[in-house]
């Protein structure tokens, strides 16, 4: 059973920047056809796929803010880290942690953390 | 923004069928990927429902179906239970001058009358 969890609620100014990591079991993260990533959603919006990671190190991002991403792992520790640079009040919303499996899809999710961007 | 459409909102009384779909276009839907389905209750993490158009997931009642056609999918529900009610999600991949990313759809509300 592979399980993700996200760090606690967190507040950041805008124009800081966010880390967010996840750690996660069963399952590595050291082979090409496994993927972790992160989605987010803004209060009363819908889902939007940030970033991803696969184990051969390739990485994904969404297009709109691929300036502003930077996904990266850590194999040993079962953990992969977002950034994000110069948080804006539009980037408050819920992220989640991601399995991606198969044929582009997540089969398992974190229980999401609330990041709120106010000064 | 999302590149799947969906219907804001759809409802059905207790033990009717409704139906959600997921628009999309050449890159994603039309390109051949699949489309898959996810089912998010208020403070919960989104649960995957349907992946790779019509395959349930171990414990996912077989009362959820999926199917897909051309540039668009749909889910349906049938036997509407009020634990139904939740915000509904379709997903698939694009590949285009943007490059290549992962993409839901609008989202929809489903409510049991």
């Amino acid at each position: 059973q592979i399980t993700l969890k996200e760090p606690g609620p967190t507040l950041v100014k805008p124009t800081e920047t966010l880390t967010l990591t996840c750690t996660f079991s069963g399952v590595s993260l050291s082979s090409s056809g496994v993927g972790v990533g992160w989605i987010r959603q803004p209060p009363g919006k819908a889902l939007e796929w940030l970033a991803l990671i696969y184990g051969d190190d390739v990485k994904r991002y969404r297009p709109s803010l691929r300036s502003r991403l930077t996904i990266t792992k850590d194999t040993s520790k079962n953990q992969v880290v977002l950034t994000m640079i110069n948080m804006d009040p539009v980037d408050t919303a819920t992220y989640y942690c991601v399995h991606r499996r198969g044929n582009y899809y997540f089969d398992s999710w974190g229980p999401g953390s609330l990041v709120t961007v106010s000064s | 923004q999302s590149v799947l459409t969906q219907p804001p909102s759809v409802s059905g009384a207790p033990g009717q069928r409704v139906t959600i779909s997921c628009t999309g276009s050449s890159s994603n839907i039309g390109a051949g990927y699949n489309v898959h389905w996810y089912q998010h209750l208020p403070g919960t993490a989104p649960k995957l429902l349907i992946y790779d158009n019509n395959n349930r997931p171990s414990g996912v009642p077989d009362r959820f179906s999926g199917s897909k056609s051309g540039t668009s999918a749909s889910l349906a529900i049938s036997g509407l239970q009020a634990e139904d009610e939740a915000d509904y999600y379709c997903q698939s991949y694009d590949t285009s001058l943007s490059g290549r990313f992962y993409v839901f759809g609008t989202g929809t509300t489903v409510a049991v009358l």
